[in-house]
């Protein structure tokens, strides 16, 4: 298996800009998750998904922050507009449920953005 | 307050030396622990898992839960540069899948 795919890598871009982060899971899971990774603040859940279905949007932000997965296979975060402070390395995760499934989350590389 | 606080680091020390690496939660309801490596510009990677109190071995890692004191350790023997990483920890509630919550991490590095 590819394992979880997130592009682009890095992401480059001005105040105001609109970016968006896009993520393919591992076929068969059905949970996704959304985490922005900062020095200042560590890994944090952003917004999970089951079965395609939003389950705890909790910790998106603001209204700025908006993610969507309309199949098993795609997931994108978008930002609109882009501020400085949204800096960050955004992680996507995947993970299978089941009652043999430890709930281990496999994530992608990351995608590093960069707002100026 | 965070849920979850993890010792900051960051650690350094010698190969072959034994590191403790340590966080601690408020919420009684946790009862999935889980340690993930990351190394740099990477994302993290499950490391062990415990179910509930007690201690778990896999090679030089050994993991322990203290629910009673809210306190988990990872402990790593005979630590190697290959084991240079940030460590976080992660808790959930439910089994099998959900929401899990990290500590901030701890990045160690391990000298030749």
């Amino acid at each position: 298996d590819a394992g979880v795919i997130q592009s682009p890598r890095h992401e480059v871009t001005e105040m105001g800009q609109e970016v968006t982060l896009r993520c393919k899971p591992i076929s068969g899971h059905d949970y996704l998750f959304w985490y922005r990774q900062t020095m200042m603040r560590g890994l944090e859940l952003l917004i999970y998904f089951n079965n395609n279905v939003p389950i705890d949007d909790s910790g998106m932000p603001e209204d700025r922050f908006s993610a969507k997965m309309p199949n098993a296979s795609f997931s994108t975060l978008k930002i609109q507009p882009s501020e400085p402070r949204d800096s960050a390395v955004y992680f996507c995760a995947s993970s299978p449920s089941g009652a043999y499934n430890t709930g281990e989350l496999f994530f992608g590389e990351g995608s590093r953005l960069t707002v100026l | 307050q965070k849920e979850v606080e993890q010792d900051p680091g960051p650690l350094s020390v010698p190969e072959g030396a034994i590191v403790s690496l340590n966080c601690t939660y408020s919420n009684s309801a946790f009862q999935y622990f889980m340690w993930y490596r990351q190394y740099s510009r990477k994302g993290p990677e499950l490391l062990m898992y415990t179910y509930s109190s007690g201690n778990k071995e896999d090679g030089r890692f050994t993991a322990q839960v203290d629910k009673s004191s809210k306190y988990i350790s990872l402990f790593i023997r005979d630590s190697q540069p290959s084991d240079s990483a940030t460590y976080l920890c992660a808790m959930r509630r439910n089994t099998n899948a959900g929401k899990s919550t990290f500590g901030d991490g701890t990045t160690l590095t391990v000298k030749p």
